[in-house]
């Protein structure tokens, strides 16, 4: 299994509504990581995880709240979201945060806040 | 500020003939440089990164640092070579840095 899996592919939620985005992958990396998008914009670095910890916060606000179970998973969860927080949220993995090689991305989660 | 850009937001060229996105970038120190593209409907996936000095599907990106560019070259345009092409920095070990991205049509 060489593919990042997210899940769910779209999500509405109100603004104080509660969910999760979540991630799975079976490659054995060590890496996992948060990006979003905006509509015609690349992709913005939010979290990253290395062996399971928390090693990069991009400032992200604390209604984000990424979650690492183990070394196969990556959860966002997600609380009192804006409207502007509405983008796609890609998930990535890599073998390892210092190795110089490819970042596999999962196909994203679109997410609309109303 | 280390960062990385691209100028063109679109690219039009037509099938058979040379395409060159362009990519600058502006980093202390050794860079790492990487093409990421996205196919219509498809996810982010790796094209190239300037390590591996390789060629992928005609593909080709050359580091200069004197001119502080990352240039992705084809001499012949393919209809399937239509995509989003994203110039990625790594930064430090852990952060990935995209531009804004150049939309390619290849146009019959």
């Amino acid at each position: 299994d060489t593919e990042v899996t997210q899940t769910p592919k779209h999500l509405v939620m109100g603004m104080t509504n509660k969910k999760s985005l979540k991630c799975e992958q079976h490659m054995g990396h060590r890496a996992m990581y948060w990006y979003k998008q905006k509509a015609k914009k690349p992709p913005e670095l939010m979290f990253v995880y290395s062996y399971e910890k928390l090693s990069i916060n991009e400032s992200v606000p604390s209604r984000f709240s990424p979650e690492c179970p183990n070394s196969s998973l990556l959860n966002l969860h997600l609380h009192a979201l804006q409207p502007e927080d509405s983008a796609l949220y890609l998930c990535a993995s890599s073998r390892e945060t210092g190795y110089t090689g490819e970042l596999f991305f999962g196909e994203g989660s679109r997410l609309t806040v109303l | 500020a280390q960062r990385v850009t691209q100028p063109e937001k679109l690219l039009s060229v037509f099938k058979g003939a040379p395409v060159e996105l362009k990519c600058n970038y502006s980093y202390s120190g050794s860079p790492e440089l990487f093409w990421y593209v996205q196919y219509s409907r498809q996810r982010l996936q790796l094209l190239l990164r300037h390590i591996s000095r390789e060629s992928i599907k005609g593909f080709t990106a050359d580091l200069n640092k004197g001119e502080t560019s990352f240039h992705l070259k084809k001499p012949f345009a393919q209809e399937e070579d239509s995509a989003m092409y994203y110039c990625a920095l790594k930064q430090g070990a852990q952060k990935l840095v995209f531009g804004q991205g150049t939309r390619l049509t290849i146009n019959p």
